[in-house]
């Protein structure tokens, strides 16, 4: 069974800190996701990557950054934390290939994130 | 703009009933359309999916209706049990991107 692992299940941190968001796949998934969810707005995409040092902006990337070294696991970084960023964040992960047809996203727990 | 909507933020359903809930698309591109289930607390988890190009997928209790032209997709669970009261998103893929509903919130009275 696939496995998406989030190093943390909450965090609160403080306006202006960097903050990095963790995020490991055991089943050698080249597609990697990170979402955020927020009441009344769904799951909106921020960025994505389809190989190792691959990322590519998704619908909302502003305040955000990534980083892939390795294809198990991905990075999702907050440069400098605001309190719009207070959200829950999603990542996940789903079958290799360039295209994601036919396979459904793999969910993360997902990490509460309080920004004070 | 969102490209999936799902109009009804929470339905209220008796154990044993019907569950319909609904999700509409802008975008006529999209080829592949997903329901996840989502408990507080855990991440979303795959419910069912169907490709467009038909307009019904069956798994057991549940089925995901598909009407193209009127770009509009439902998901029928029957019957509903209160273990299945939880948050669903439905969801569309252009590709290689997923995009995603507001959710509804199902609550299955006993």
């Amino acid at each position: 069974d696939v496995k998406v692992t989030q190093s943390s299940r909450y965090l609160v941190k403080r306006t202006g800190e960097k903050v990095f968001l963790e995020c490991v796949q055991d089943m050698d998934h080249e597609n990697m996701f990170w979402y955020r969810q927020d009441p009344g707005l769904g799951l909106r995409l921020i960025y994505f990557s389809y190989d190792v040092k691959m990322k590519e902006k998704g619908d909302i990337p502003e305040g955000y950054s990534v980083s892939r070294e390795k294809k198990e696991r991905f990075s999702l970084i907050l440069e400098s934390a605001s309190t719009n960023q207070t959200s829950m964040y999603l990542c996940a992960s789903s079958i290799p290939g360039r295209y994601t047809y036919n396979s459904p996203l793999h969910f993360g727990n997902g990490t509460r994130l309080t920004v004070t | 703009d969102q490209q999936v909507k799902q109009n009804s933020p929470s339905l209220s359903v008796q154990e044993g009933r019907i569950s319909i809930l609904n999700c509409d698309y802008t975008n006529s591109m999209f080829d592949y359309f997903l329901w996840y289930k989502k408990y507080p607390a855990e991440g979303p988890t795959f419910l069912i999916s169907i490709s467009s190009i038909k307009d019904k997928n069956e798994d057991g209790r549940f089925t995901v209706f598909l009407n193209k032209s009127a770009k509009h997709l439902s998901l029928h669970i029957v019957p509903s049990q209160p273990g299945d009261s939880a948050v669903y998103f439905c969801a569309a893929s252009d590709f290689n991107k997923f995009y995603f509903g507001s959710g509804t919130k199902l609550n299955v009275k006993p």
